[in-house]
């Protein structure tokens, strides 16, 4: 059974700070991984999606980062702002297991002006 | 491309009635998914659809609940008999067939039940 975890549950860093979030799973056949943003009461925003193959994706500030043999990816945020405040989840995608996405809890950032 | 939307945004309900959610997802999508998620936890999957075909439900989804896709566009996820376990945040997503293809999130229909 796949298990998602993402370490720590809630960070707090002030403004401009370079941060990672951790995401382990346990079952290393995934399809892919994605990592999302949710703001309080709101739904999910996809931030980056990494197939299974690949290594890691950049957006803008932020780095997504795979490594599937040891069960592991990683968020990095460069020069963080308020604005980043928000919960980050991350989600893998198992092979052979149609559109279903395991969800990790999540880990509830706070960045502090 | 409007994204992912879903109606209500919030439903406060007394327990035993039925309620029903509604998702239209991204044009052109042809999977569509529900998921629930309370306070604190990561989205659990319920069900999800390719066209109008129903092709996988999760366990969660007990004989109370009932989705479908009637014409491959919008879906509706019904709950009847609600109870107070039943109070969570419904989340509707979408996207293209493939496995390598973005899930795309609606912003969620809360449910309280009282």
């Amino acid at each position: 059974k796949q298990e998602v975890t993402q370490i720590p549950a809630a960070l707090s860093v002030p403004e401009g700070e370079n941060l990672v979030l951790n995401c382990s799973f346990t079952d290393s056949a995934i399809y892919n991984l994605q990592w999302f943003r949710q703001d309080p009461g709101k739904g999910l925003t996809s931030l980056l999606l990494i197939q299974s193959s690949q290594r890691e994706q950049t957006s803008g500030r932020l780095n997504a980062s795979l490594d599937k043999s040891s069960g592991r990816s990683t968020l990095y945020i460069a020069a963080s702002q308020p604005g980043d405040s928000a919960t980050y989840l991350c989600a893998v995608r198992r092979q052979n297991q149609g559109g279903k996405l395991i969800f990790g809890q999540g880990t509830e950032l706070s960045v502090k002006p | 491309d409007t994204g992912v939307s879903q109606d209500p945004r919030h439903k406060i309900t007394k327990r035993g009635q039925n309620v029903t959610f509604r998702c239209d997802p991204i044009s052109e999508h042809n999977r569509l998914y529900w998921y629930r998620q309370t306070l604190g936890q990561g989205p659990e999957f319920l069900t999800y659809f390719q066209n109008e075909a129903q092709l996988e439900k999760s366990r969660l989804l007990s004989d109370r609940f009932s989705a479908e896709r009637p014409k491959g566009s919008f879906s509706t996820l019904e709950i009847q008999r609600t109870e107070q376990g039943d109070s969570a945040m419904y989340l509707c997503a979408s996207s293209l067939f493939g496995g390598g293809n973005t899930i795309y999130f609606g912003e969620g229909s809360w449910l309280t039940v009282v």
